[in-house]
């Protein structure tokens, strides 16, 4: 059973277009969250919710919405794609109390 | 606000030969620190992490790492290292939150030659 699942897996699509990624945790936990992986493999934080609601926003474009619709899904919506936002795209999950993150297999966004 | 530098981008040995992945700190509060590896077109794993205690931390498929308040640093080890340990290592830190993000560094490329 894999702990945080996303799809899809990989996702090329032109410029301009809108484009969703999924993910679902099945750990039971409260909080998931966003992260980008770069062209050069360095990895920031992009959003943050707990039991739903949104507690970190890292100075990302307003083009990028996450919507939680229950605690164990975190979708994130992207609108009017860019080519800079070509990434890895990783969801990941961690219990209240908790320290440790669970990743998922991430996203490989290529936006041609 | 947090920062992680991990001294070395690239790191070549042979196997069997010991290693040591570099990575210092900085953070205004306490924080818990972590390394997880990645694998090629794979997700984060977690190799180890220091909340609280012992300074020395042991943790999956042979590695451990030292925490060190004094240097601020995290350094991750291994004494002997295999072929299938050639991945792209990274360190990252979190502020003394439950919601805390974690902080990662640029991470390091650990090569392992036969």
């Amino acid at each position: 059973d894999t702990a945080v699942s996303q799809t899809p897996k990989y996702l090329v699509t032109q410029m301009g277009n809108d484009k969703s990624i999924k993910c679902e945790q099945n750990l039971g936990h409260d909080t998931m969250y966003w992260y980008k992986q770069d062209s050069k493999k360095f990895l920031k934080i992009m959003f943050s919710y707990n039991n739903k609601e949104l507690i970190i926003n890292e100075t990302v474009p307003n083009r990028f919405s996450p919507k939680s619709p229950d605690k164990a899904h975190l979708n994130l919506h992207i609108n009017s794609l860019e080519l800079g936002d070509s990434a890895v795209y990783f969801c990941a999950s961690s219990a209240q109390g908790d320290t440790e993150a669970f990743f998922g297999q991430g996203t490989r966004l290529t936006v041609v | 606000a947090q920062s992680v530098t991990q001294l070395d981008s690239q790191v070549p040995v042979f196997e069997e030969a010991p290693v040591e992945l570099r990575c210092n700190y900085s953070s205004s509060v306490s924080v818990y620190l972590f390394w997880y590896v990645q694998y090629p077109n794979q997700g984060l794993q977690l190799l180890l992490k220091y909340l609280s205690g012992s300074t020395l931390v042991k943790g999956i498929n042979g590695f451990e790492a030292e925490f060190n308040k004094s240097q601020t640093s995290f350094h991750l080890r291994k004494p002997s290292v295999h072929i299938s340990d050639t991945a792209e290592y990274f360190c990252a830190v979190k502020g003394g939150t439950s919601y805390g993000k974690l902080t990662f560094g640029q991470g390091t490329i650990l090569t392992v030659h036969p």
